[in-house]
């Protein structure tokens, strides 16, 4: 257990629709990064939010965008779906401290876009 | 940009040792990780090592560093049907932001009994 939580954990969606993906942080962490892992392939980063400002950005389009809160948790939202973006969405807290950032994930949400 | 390779498929049976190998194109990479995902599950951090070290061993895992090749292995000993997952390599991308991780595609570990 990581205690990160991700909600919900799956999720189906259809084409052109609006989503929202909730994660808790680990306790004592202060930055969430959010990837995305399509069927078969590794993680790829979306982006980083570090105090409540995004850290940092993967090759998304602006499509895909995130907040993150004084408590540290965090939403990732995608605005107008499309069927690629059906993947497991991981969320991963951390403690930036320099140098060595070990990433904790969450279990995932598992969204289906038809 | 950075790239991470593995192969996709390792079988072992119980009781050998597996040893999953990497190979990445960044050697300004700073840190390298091991990730362990099991089906249904997101990824479990197993180990790291930092650049300026060639060997860490942790319990029956061993993580070896080739920084001139730029490969990385991860030696699983006593392999056990447990240890049946996909392993992730990655890296510390510092191109981008600090938690950009550079993932392999996984390497999938079958141990027969």
């Amino acid at each position: 257990e990581t205690g990160v939580t991700q909600s919900p954990t799956h999720l189906i969606k259809t084409r052109g629709q609006q989503v929202t993906l909730r994660c808790s942080s680990q306790s004592g962490h202060n930055t969430v990064s959010w990837y995305q892992q399509a069927l078969g392939q590794g993680p790829q980063f979306i982006f980083q939010y570090y105090r409540e400002e995004e850290n940092g950005r993967g090759n998304f389009p602006p499509r895909f965008s995130g907040l993150q809160f004084p408590n540290y948790s965090s939403e990732l939202n995608v605005n107008a779906l499309e069927l690629d973006d059906s993947a497991l969405y991981l969320c991963a807290s951390s403690l930036k401290a320099g140098g060595n950032e070990k990433l904790f994930f969450g279990s995932g949400t598992q969204l289906s876009v038809l | 940009g950075e790239d991470v390779e593995q192969s996709l498929f390792l079988s072992v049976r119980e009781g050998d040792s597996s040893v999953i190998n990497c190979t990445y194109t960044d050697s300004s990479s700073t840190y390298l990780y091991w990730y362990k995902q099991e089906p249904g599950a997101g990824l479990q951090l197993l180990t790291y090592i930092f650049s300026n070290m060639d060997m860490k061993q942790d319990q029956r895992l061993t993580v070896l560093l080739n920084k001139k090749d730029k490969h990385l292995s991860l030696r699983i000993a006593d392999t056990q049907t447990g240890d049946s997952a996909i392993y992730f390599c990655a890296v510390l991308n510092y191109g981008g932001s600090q938690g950009n991780l550079i993932f392999g595609k996984g390497t999938k570990l079958s141990v027969k009994p």
